[in-house]
């Protein structure tokens, strides 16, 4: 049962466009919510993350936005850039622990020059 | 400050042996955790440790063990290879108990079962 859904398992845009991540959780006890990028040969690097008492949250050219209600949440990359073409992944916990994450399977963004 | 580091970074073995995979945290993270990464599953949790103890567990069987010595380098054990556990294995170190802290991963062990 995937409890953290990444629909798109691609996505390409261009630079300096908007990139929209999206991911979907069906366990309500998820509390805290986490987007990491992962290049190739690389380990997952932290990039930006949200607790459920906020619907936003931004760092610089990353933003991302939790609907809970929905029990949806997306990344927002802008502008995008080609250094951002990574695979994303979304990951979720509970109980306010970050030790067990739940993550989604991937979205490869490809951002072309 | 030194990142996480995994060793070995690639390892072939065949079906039924057992392999062991290590990895050393960030210097004062007493939290490692293990993930395993299948392009079929995505990343999947495997366990945790903090303070030498497991303290939270996934869905693998038996054959996946793991352990963490008392300078928080954690070693993660596999035995009686499938076929199915050719993967890139992920560990990763937070500081803390839990809560608020994110976790910083290795660059992984790539694991191929002949």
């Amino acid at each position: 049962d995937q409890q953290v859904k990444q629909n798109s398992p691609s996505l390409s845009v261009q630079e300096g466009r908007i990139s929209i991540l999206n991911c979907d959780y069906t366990n309500s006890m998820f509390d805290y919510f986490l987007w990491y990028k992962k290049y190739p040969a690389e380990g997952p690097t932290f990039l930006i993350s949200i607790s459920s008492i906020k619907d936003k949250n931004e760092d610089g050219r990353f933003t991302v936005f939790l609907n809970k209600s929905a029990k949806h949440l997306s990344l927002h990359i802008v502008p995008s850039q080609p250094g951002d073409s990574a695979v994303y992944f979304c990951a979720a916990s509970r109980g306010g622990s970050n030790y067990k994450l739940t993550f989604g399977k991937g979205t490869l963004l490809t951002v072309n020059p | 400050k030194a990142g996480v580091t995994q060793t070995p970074r690639y390892l072939i073995k065949t079906r039924g042996q057992q392999v062991t995979l290590s990895c050393s945290p960030i210097s004062g993270h007493r939290s490692v955790s293990w993930y395993q990464q299948t392009p079929g599953q995505g990343l999947q949790f495997l366990f945790e440790y903090f303070s030498e103890t497991q303290r939270n567990k996934g869905n693998f069987p038996g054959r996946f063990s793991g352990r963490q010595f008392s300078n928080s380098r954690s070693e993660m054990n596999v035995s009686t290879l499938e076929l199915g556990d050719s993967a890139l294995y992920l560990c990763a170190s937070s500081s803390q108990a839990g809560g608020g802290e994110t976790q910083y991963f290795g660059p992984g062990t790539r694991l191929l079962v002949l």
